[in-house]
């Protein structure tokens, strides 16, 4: 079956640039999404086909996709990024989420 | 702006029916993918499946033997039934809607926790 694959976690200091991946055979043959959770609420999509962010989603979120990884990049990361950042994708029909990368601002 | 608001039972007890309903304000329930997705204390999220407007339905297959899904168009709901319950699917339950292109899931509901313990 069909897997997404993130690191649990990802350090980064304020002010610096933060990158989550999302590994899966042939990612980069589908589109992907990002989703921000933060302790006790629902997930926030924040990055959606790969590239695109909604509406009310800062600029310094950004996205990419080539080969088997997608990638979240965060630039300037702030506290208030702290969270638990999950990948998305389609794998016929079945909606799929990675396991979820806990960003720690420190 | 679209809103989600799950309801339903918060306990249930084992091997009985897990159900939940999600109303939908703010905007039409037609022509969108309506999903449930879950999420059990400290873990990841798992997509449940969804309910398209017309009533067409899409599960995933590691629930599909247990899940039911409904939708009411004139009360702007849909609903989930999750038979069989047992204590591993004790979890944050979150409706959601997903667009025709089902790139992506957004806005979601703001969860219930559906506990299955006797």
């Amino acid at each position: 079956s069909y897997e997404l694959t993130q690191p649990p976690s990802v350090s980064v200091s304020p002010g610096q640039t933060a990158s989550i991946t999302c590994s899966g055979d042939k990612l980069g043959d589908k589109y992907a999404c990002w989703y921000q959770q933060k302790p006790g609420q629902s997930p926030v999509l924040v990055i959606y086909q790969n590239t695109k962010r909604p509406s009310g989603i800062p600029e310094r979120f950004s996205g990419s996709s080539s080969g088997n990884t997608a990638t979240l990049t965060i630039s300037g990361t702030q506290p208030m990024d702290e969270a638990d950042y999950y990948c998305q994708a389609l794998d016929s029909s079945t909606a799929l989420f990675g396991g979820g990368t806990k960003l720690t601002v420190l | 702006q679209v809103q989600l608001q799950e309801s339903g039972p918060g306990l249930v007890k084992p091997s009985e029916t897990l159900s939940l309903t999600c109303t939908v304000s703010g905007g039409s329930i037609n022509t969108y993918y309506w999903s449930w997705i879950r999420q059990p204390p400290g873990k990841g999220l798992e997509w449940i499946g969804y309910i398209y407007s017309s009533g067409s339905t899409n599960y995933n297959p590691s629930l599909k033997s247990r899940v039911s899904m409904s939708i009411d168009t004139s009360k702007n709901q849909f609903s989930l039934k999750l038979r069989s319950a047992t204590a591993a699917d004790t979890a944050v339950y979150y409706c959601a809607r997903e667009p025709q292109t089902r790139d992506w899931i957004d806005p979601w509901g703001q969860g219930t926790l559906g506990t299955v313990s006797s």
